[in-house]
């Protein structure tokens, strides 16, 4: 039983680059999220989705894309990387009344 | 509204002693509250959680956590610190039981 997968695990980006954050769960959650960590910061709620085809914007969006085409994935895009988006990035999922389980995270490094 | 406030950014305890992690939320409704655990280079796990009822909560790993309506608090307690409680732990609130605002998290050190 896999949970949530996220890779890749690690990456080092250049300013202005662009990548893809994949997640997929293997739960059939409705809902899955995006949070990114920062050290004294706690988790920031980046993107969420209640359910395929359908997202919304959390706490601290701007320079993130994400798209829900099916229930299983929730990709987090960086379009232009910037400094300020170093962090561990954290995907989550869960249905109603159950918790969220998250992934193991991405370290996230940009250059 | 919903926000956390965790008091402490580090607490260090000897081991067999006293855990108290404190936790003040805000909400504009009754809230659903959290604690989770993270182990380094870890994602977040569950400890408990509140929903109504009982305000007593039992979680894992023998920590508890009281919810107090007139406090606007969630503390988490556990009667005896082992070596294996070292992590990071995060109270979090969600006014509509899933998305969650968390707190900036309390560092727990045990001393042997």
């Amino acid at each position: 039983n896999a949970g949530v997968t996220q890779t890749p695990k690690f990456r080092i980006l250049k300013i202005g680059q662009s990548m893809t954050l994949q997640c997929t769960q293997d739960m059939n959650h409705n809902y899955m999220y995006w949070y990114r960590q920062d050290p004294g910061m706690g988790l920031k709620l980046i993107y969420y989705s209640v359910g395929a085809g359908i997202t919304d914007k959390g706490e601290v969006p701007n320079g993130y894309n994400v798209s829900r085409s099916t229930t299983e994935d929730f990709p987090l895009r960086l379009e232009l990387a910037a400094p300020s988006q170093t962090s561990v990035y954290f995907c989550a999922s869960s249905s109603l009344n159950t918790e969220a389980f998250f992934g193991q995270g991405t370290r996230l490094t940009v250059v | 509204a919903q926000s956390v406030t965790q008091l402490g950014s580090h607490v260090s305890v000897s081991e067999g002693a006293l855990v108290l992690l404190r936790c003040n939320y805000s909400s504009s409704v009754p809230p659903y509250l959290f604690w989770y655990v993270q182990y380094p280079n870890q994602g977040l796990q569950l400890l408990l959680k509140y929903t109504t009822g009982a305000t007593l909560v039992k979680g894992i790993n023998g920590f508890e956590a009281e919810f107090k309506k007139s406090e606007t608090s969630f503390h988490l307690t556990k009667p005896s610190a082992h070596m294996s409680d070292a992590a990071e732990y995060f109270c979090a609130v969600s006014e509509d039981d899933y998305k969650l605002s968390f707190g900036a998290g309390t560092t727990v050190t045990v001393r042997a």
